[in-house]
């Protein structure tokens, strides 16, 4: 079946500081993958994809490789800042029978930036 | 533009009660699903669709959930006989797709900003 595995948080940096927030997948066909992320009373908003293998989602400072060999899409950023601090979501999709494209995610990861 | 739009924000009910959500998606976008978010289970999917075609229900938690699309646009996410686990933030979300090359269609999901549901 489908799953996403998310490193668990919370995580704490200081402004300025190198992130890394994990993520690995499992899928029965070729997913897309995603990362979400929601803001303290916000709506999740799609923060980047990747399609294929070897691509690369990037999005305001946040880059993240879609690994089929180690089926991994590892969130990073060079220097966060205090307005990232918000809850992070791994993200597949893999196109059923029916035709649904629906998101199986993970479990999230609040990230806290102090100044 | 607008986004998926969702009402009501916030609802409190009794348990055994009755409660409708209504969920309005982005303009053209076919593809319309619904999740929920509750601190136990995460974000699950509940249920999907597509234009005319059959809904997926699979995942659904029980007969007490339906929904239903009216016209191939706004829909409603009805719960009844509530019950206190069904407390969750309800989610809507609608679909656009775009073909590349390579790879095929490519499906986006944009999200609306949830109902809370309380149940007491």
């Amino acid at each position: 079946g489908n799953s996403v595995t998310q490193m668990e948080g919370p995580v704490t940096l200081s402004e300025e500081a190198f992130l890394t927030i994990n993520c690995t997948y499992t899928a029965t066909g070729y997913p897309s993958l995603f990362w979400y992320v929601q803001y303290p009373g916000e709506g999740l908003q799609l923060l980047l994809k990747a399609t294929k293998a070897d691509d690369k989602g990037s999005n305001k400072g946040f880059e993240a490789t879609y690994r089929k060999e180690t089926t991994s899409f590892h969130l990073e950023k060079g220097s966060v800042q205090v307005s990232d601090s918000a809850v992070y979501f791994c993200a597949l999709s893999d196109r059923k029978e029916t035709g649904a494209n629906n998101l199986f995610f993970g479990t999230g990861t609040r990230l806290t930036v102090i100044p | 533009g607008a986004g998926v739009s969702q009402s009501p924000s916030n609802k409190v009910t009794e348990k055994g009660k009755d409660v409708e959500l209504r969920c309005d998606p982005i303009s053209g976008h076919t593809a319309l699903y619904w999740y929920r978010q509750s601190l136990g289970q995460g974000l699950e999917f509940l249920i999907y669709f597509q234009g005319n075609s059959a809904p997926d229900k699979s995942g659904l938690p029980s007969d007490r959930f339906s929904a239903e699309r009216t016209g191939g646009s706004v829909s409603t996410l009805t719960i009844q006989r509530t019950q206190q686990e069904d407390s969750a933030v309800y989610l809507c979300a609608s679909s656009s797709s775009y073909f590349l090359a390579g790879v095929g269609f490519v499906y986006e999901q944009y999200f609306g900003p949830g109902t809370r549901l309380t149940v007491t």
